[in-house]
């Protein structure tokens, strides 16, 4: 059973515009939620965080928002450059359950010059 | 660069023999975690250690897989008598503390079972 889902496998958007990569979760545990990004051989980075009290979390290029209603959170990056061509990871954790953070599958971001 | 730091970063082993994988974690952080990650898929999270305790190890194989975090030296995961089903990448991280905090991942190895 999935927790964090990430429906979609791949993304390509022309650099300059807007990537918008998309998050859903089920466990209504969960109560801070991150996002990673991972090129090849690398370790996932992790890029930005937010917490379940808050709806939105921005820094720089890169804006995350949560919906909890929905149980769906999206990562925003604007403009998107070709050096964000990477996996994006979705990762989420619950305070009554230690730090472990449970991950998506992944979306690969191609930003296209 | 105090990052989190991993070694080997690859490692072939054939059927049976053990593998040991080792992470030192962040300076300042006191909290270490394993994932695993088979191909085509997400990272799978194995146990969290902190100094000398195993604080979850529920994400861990009961059999053939232990980790520790001794009071000096790195964390070490080990697997004995590897399979070929073992074959992944396996992430370490850090954390500063326990709640709300970031992990910081190291690069990874890659073990091979041939």
């Amino acid at each position: 059973d999935q927790q964090v889902k990430q429906n979609s496998p791949s993304l390509s958007v022309q650099e300059g515009r807007i990537s918008i990569l998309n998050c859903d979760y089920t466990n209504s545990m969960f109560d801070y939620f991150l996002w990673y990004k991972k090129y090849p051989a690398e370790g996932p980075t992790f890029l930005i965080s937010i917490s379940s009290i808050k709806d939105k979390n921005e820094d720089g290029r890169f804006t995350v928002f949560l919906n909890k209603s929905a149980k769906h959170l999206s990562l925003h990056i604007v403009p998107s450059q070709p050096g964000d061509s990477a996996v994006y990871f979705c990762a989420a954790s619950a305070n009554n359950a230690g730090n472990m953070l449970t991950f998506g599958g992944g979306t690969r971001l191609m930003v296209k010059p | 660069n105090a990052g989190v730091m991993q070694n080997p970063r690859h490692l072939v082993r054939r059927r049976g023999q053990e593998a040991r994988l080792r992470c030192s974690p962040m300076k300042g952080h006191s909290h270490v975690y394993w994932y695993r990650q088979l191909p085509e898929e997400g990272l799978k999270f194995m146990v969290y250690l902190q100094k000398e305790n195993i604080i979850d190890e529920s994400g861990m194989p009961k059999e053939r897989f232990s980790a520790e975090f001794p009071k000096e030296g790195p964390s070490i995961l080990r697997i004995q008598q590897v399979v070929r089903g073992d074959s992944a990448a396996y992430f370490c991280a850090s954390s500063r503390d326990q709640v709300g905090n970031e992990q910081f991942f190291g690069p990874g190895t890659r073990l091979t079972v041939l």
